[in-house]
């Protein structure tokens, strides 16, 4: 079982560099998150989508884009990366059929220098 | 004020002891407690859940949510080298409860 599978897992940017950062589900999930984890800090959900055709914003949203392009694929876009956001990228999903825990993908380790 | 306060430790115990990790919150409409357990390099994965107050058991893993206190707990006995991860509670809100609120973790090491 795949469950959620990010791509890529490592990546260095330059300042001002975008890129997009890819997390599909085999679950059947209705909904789908990008969370942040930096030092100290926890998990920080950046945006959030409830179920296919949606999306709102999370904690700390700026400087984020985000693409719910079906119910199994939920994208996040850095259009001009900082050194900011320099940070272990969490994708994950659950289902709405009643509470269920959440599964998260691998990670995405992302360096913008 | 964060929503939901973890003490990041980390927490250093010989192999065999009780571990207690711990978290507050402050916003009185959490009803889902969870804990997720991450190793290095790793995602977070469920480790267990309550809903509203009480103690749930599993194995070596209690939890416990005290809701007029605003405290939860989760408590590892018997610890192994093997529990040495990333402890991080979470909580929803039962009527959104697919928005999770996360404590920033306790790094805990069980030594052989």
């Amino acid at each position: 079982n795949a469950g959620v599978t990010q791509t890529p897992k490592f990546q260095v940017l330059k300042t001002g560099q975008s890129m997009t950062l890819q997390c599909a589900q085999d679950m059947n999930h209705n909904s789908m998150y990008w969370y942040r984890q930096d030092p100290g800090m926890g998990l920080r959900l950046i945006y959030y989508s409830a179920s296919e055709g949606t999306t709102d914003k999370g904690e700390v949203p700026n400087g984020y884009n985000v693409s719910r392009l079906n119910k199994r694929e939920f994208s996040l876009r850095l259009e001009s990366a900082a050194p900011s956001q320099t940070s272990v990228y969490f994708c994950a999903s659950s289902s709405l059929q009643g509470y269920t825990e959440a599964f998260f993908g691998q990670g995405t380790r992302l360096t913008v220098v | 004020q964060k929503e939901v306060e973890q003490d990041p430790g980390p927490l250093s115990v010989p192999e065999g002891a009780i571990v207690s990790l711990n978290c507050t919150y402050s916003n009185s409409a959490f009803q889902y407690f969870m804990w997720y357990r991450q190793y290095s390099r790793k995602g977070p994965e469920l480790l267990m859940y309550t809903y509203s107050s009480g103690n749930k058991e599993d194995g070596r893993f209690t939890a416990q949510v005290d809701k007029s206190s605003k405290y939860i707990s989760l408590f590892i006995r018997d610890s192994q080298p093997s529990d040495s991860a990333t402890y991080l509670c979470a909580m929803s809100e039962v009527y959104n409860f697919n928005k999770f609120y996360f404590g920033s973790g306790t790094k805990l090491n069980v030594k052989p």
